[in-house]
């Protein structure tokens, strides 16, 4: 069956420096791939959405890269700053038929002041 | 634009008691929507979607289950909660015939004493 793995230790950085974050996947390549950020006690939030023949997006200071054949995606953020300490949650798509989103357990980020 | 709405916020049930969550959506017509559950620092677990009015699928077999009987309502019913029903619990809706981004709800804290 499919897997989605995410770091379930916390990241602990710098403020300033560049968080990176990572998603693997096993067996099938994802249609696309999404990340959503979580604060505590809070629903998730959509941040960006890559496809499988995108190599890379940007928003802002966030930027997704997506490596079909390493099976795996980065997400990062630049000039982290404290107000981005929350969970960081990955859903890749599988061309499945089945119409709902499985997420990853998530990374906790804490960007130190 | 469009909302979504959840309620109640927290509830506090006895063990053997019964349960209805409710979700409705604002601003756009015949969406996906879904229910999710989050244990305490674990990742989302689908519980339902669906496609349409009176469309339900069920994602793993347990005491819940789920209606919707109007387009842009979506509602979590239990008839005896037990103990394991405790959770944080989130609607989500994407737009008719995709499943790619999903917009969460601020979620219902159920705590089943």
């Amino acid at each position: 069956s499919q897997k989605i793995e995410q770091n379930s230790e916390a990241l602990n950085i710098q403020e300033g420096k560049t968080a990176t974050l990572t998603c693997n996947y096993t067996n099938y390549s994802p249609a696309y791939l999404q990340w959503y950020r979580q604060d505590p006690g809070r629903g998730p939030v959509f941040l960006l959405l890559i496809r499988e023949n995108e190599k890379e997006k940007r928003k802002e200071r966030l930027k997704v890269t997506f490596d079909t054949t390493l099976k795996q995606s980065l997400f990062h953020i630049t000039a982290s700053q404290p107000a981005d300490s929350a969970t960081y949650l990955c859903a890749p798509t599988f061309d499945t038929g089945r119409r709902a989103l499985t997420f990853g357990s998530g990374t906790r980020l804490q960007v130190q002041p | 634009s469009q909302t979504i709405h959840q309620w109640p916020a927290t509830l506090v049930q006895p063990v053997g008691s019964p349960l209805s969550l409710e979700c409705t959506v604002e601003g756009t017509s015949n969406p996906n929507l879904y229910w999710y559950r989050q244990a305490a620092g674990r990742g989302l677990q689908l519980l339902f979607y669906s496609v349409g009015i009176g469309q339900i699928s069920s994602e793993v077999p347990q005491n819940l289950s789920a209606s919707r009987p109007q387009d842009r309502q979506f509602i979590l019913s239990s008839k005896k909660l037990l103990l394991s029903d405790s959770g944080f619990y989130l609607c989500a809706w994407s737009e008719a015939g995709s499943m790619e981004t999903q917009y969460f709800g601020p979620g219902t804290r159920l705590l089943v004493l």
